[in-house]
């Protein structure tokens, strides 16, 4: 079947500080790969995607790229902000249009 | 921009009780999806739906039923709720293209005591 690991939180930074949320994957075909986020009291939204092998997806800061060799999809940030201080989702979705969520990471970015 | 909107977005029941959670979209997707949310398990897949008059069960179905109503609603049902229930519910909306962006109402949080 279809899974994502992600590491565990929660992960408690310094602004200005770098960020890496590792997260891997099984799937039985090609899948696509997504970061969501979701802010306190919202609900999930999209950070970036990738939908093939070495694409880096990116925004507000943020990059993740596809690794197919290593069945790999590691979300970096390279100077966090309070702001980025929610919980961090990696999903994938394979041949159809369903999403397998990681348990998801909360980072608590401190001034 | 409403997006995808839910109600309620607390609610509170007792071991028995049945009640309707419901969700619209007015993106026009053709897809829309029933997740819950507990700490340390992700978002899973309740039930879903393909397009406009289909419903499928995901991950776990298990005391809960839904209705397409149509294109833009798509309510969850609990008949006779349990304490195992209480979790937080995401409703969310996508094209049925695979890669596709799902996009997420802000939840109803339910406890069931």
């Amino acid at each position: 079947g279809n899974s994502v690991t992600q590491m565990e939180g929660p992960v408690t930074l310094s602004e200005e500080a770098f960020l890496t949320i590792n997260c891997t994957y099984t799937a039985t075909g090609y899948p696509s790969l997504f970061w969501y986020v979701q802010y306190p009291g919202e609900g999930l939204q999209l950070l970036l995607k990738a939908t093939k092998a070495d694409d880096k997806g990116s925004n507000k800061g943020f990059e993740a790229t596809y690794r197919k060799e290593t069945t790999s999809f590691h979300l970096e940030k390279g100077s966090v902000q309070v702001s980025d201080s929610a919980v961090y989702f990696c999903a994938l979705s394979v041949n159809d249009y369903k999403l397998s969520f990681g348990a998801g990471t909360t980072v608590t970015v401190r001034a | 921009n409403a997006g995808v909107t839910q109600t309620p977005k607390f609610q509170v029941l007792k071991t028995g009780q049945s009640m309707t959670l419901q969700c619209a979209q007015d993106m026009n997707h053709n897809s829309m999806y029933w997740y819950r949310q507990d700490p340390g398990m992700g978002l899973r897949l309740i039930y879903y739906s393909a397009s406009e008059g289909t419903t499928d069960k995901g991950e776990v179905p298990n005391g809960y039923n839904v209705s397409r109503l149509n294109k833009r609603e798509f309510s969850l049902r609990l008949e006779s709720a349990a304490p195992s229930q209480t979790s937080v519910y995401f409703c969310a909306s996508s094209e049925s293209s695979p890669g596709n962006i799902q996009y997420f109402g802000a939840g109803t949080r339910l406890s069931v005591l």
